[in-house]
C-alpha cells in the first residue's frame, strides 16, 4: 500500500528554520497536507495544498513541494511549535484512500 | 460551531464485539464525508476508512479492509467504527474527523475529542 516518509525527529533551537520533509511516489500528482499535534490533543492542520495556510495559523509556517518531496517549513522556530508534525496525501489509485506519514517530532530548545 | 462528539472510553477484553460512534451538529450531516483515524500508544496517524452519510458511500485503507466496520446513520448525524471480535492490538485511541467542504474526501479540519479503546485480559 502506498506509504509516505517522514524523517522521525527534528531538533532546532528557537529561532532558527526547521524544515520537515515528506517524500512519497503520488506527490507529483497529489497535494500534501500537513498537521501539527501537541501531547493529548486531536491534530491540527496548518498547511493545506502543498503550500495555503489556513486562518488563524502563524506565517512562520510555509509549505512547499518539488517532485516526490513535500516540506514544511517554520522560519523561526518558537518552542510553541515542538510537537509531532505529520503530512497527508491520498494515493493515486482513483478510490481515494488518504494516508499519513510516520510522522516527526520536532523539538525546539 | 461544527462539532464531531465522540462516545466515552472503552475498556473490553479480546474477542468481545464493540461499535463507538461520533455524532455531528452544527453543519448538514449528510452532505459531508466523515472518516476514522487510528493512533496507537506512542505511535502515528493512521487512515482507517470514510463514509458519506448522504449514500452510504465507503472507502477502506487496504490495512483496515476487513477489520472494521464503518456506517453512519443520517437520521441521527451519527458515524460508527465497530469491531467484532476485538484484539490487544486494537487498543489506541480512535479519531474521527470532517473535510472542510462538503464532498471533499480531505483533509479532515474537523475532528472529534477522540475514544480511548483498550483492549486487555
Amino acid at each position: 500500500s502506498y506509504e509516505l516518509t517522514q524523517p522521525p525527529s527534528v531538533s532546532v533551537s528557537p529561532g532558527q528554520t526547521a524544515r520537515i520533509t515528506c517524500s512519497g511516489d503520488a506527490l507529483p500528482k497529489k497535494y500534501a497536507y500537513w498537521y501539527q499535534q501537541k501531547s493529548g490533543q486531536a491534530p491540527v492542520l496548518v498547511i493545506y495544498e502543498d503550500s495555503k495556510r489556513p486562518s488563524g495559523i502563524p506565517e512562520r509556517f510555509s509549505g512547499s513541494s518539488s517532485g516526490t518531496m513535500a516540506t514544511l517549513t517554520i522560519s523561526g522556530a518558537q518552542v510553541e511549535d515542538e510537537a509531532d508534525y505529520y503530512c497527508y496525501s491520498t494515493d493515486s489509485s482513483g478510490i481515494h484512500r488518504g494516508v499519513f506519514g510516520g510522522g516527526t517530532k520536532l523539538t525546539v530548545l | 460551531e461544527v462539532q464531531l462528539m465522540q462516545s466515552g472510553a472503552e475498556v473490553k477484553k479480546p474477542g468481545e464485539s464493540l461499535k463507538i460512534s461520533c455524532k455531528g451538529s452544527e453543519y448538514n450531516f449528510t452532505n459531508y464525508w466523515i472518516g476514522w483515524v487510528r493512533q496507537m500508544p506512542g505511535k502515528g496517524l493512521e487512515w482507517m476508512g470514510i463514509i458519506y452519510p448522504g449514500n452510504s458511500d465507503t472507502r477502506y485503507s487496504p490495512s483496515f479492509q476487513g477489520q472494521v466496520t464503518i456506517s453512519a446513520d443520517k437520521s441521527i448525524s451519527t458515524a460508527y467504527l465497530q469491531w467484532s471480535s476485538l484484539k490487544a492490538s486494537d487498543t489506541a485511541m480512535y479519531y474521527c474527523a470532517r473535510p472542510g467542504v462538503p464532498g471533499d474526501m480531505g483533509p479532515f479540519d474537523y475532528w472529534g475529542q477522540g475514544t480511548l479503546v483498550t483492549v486487555s485480559s
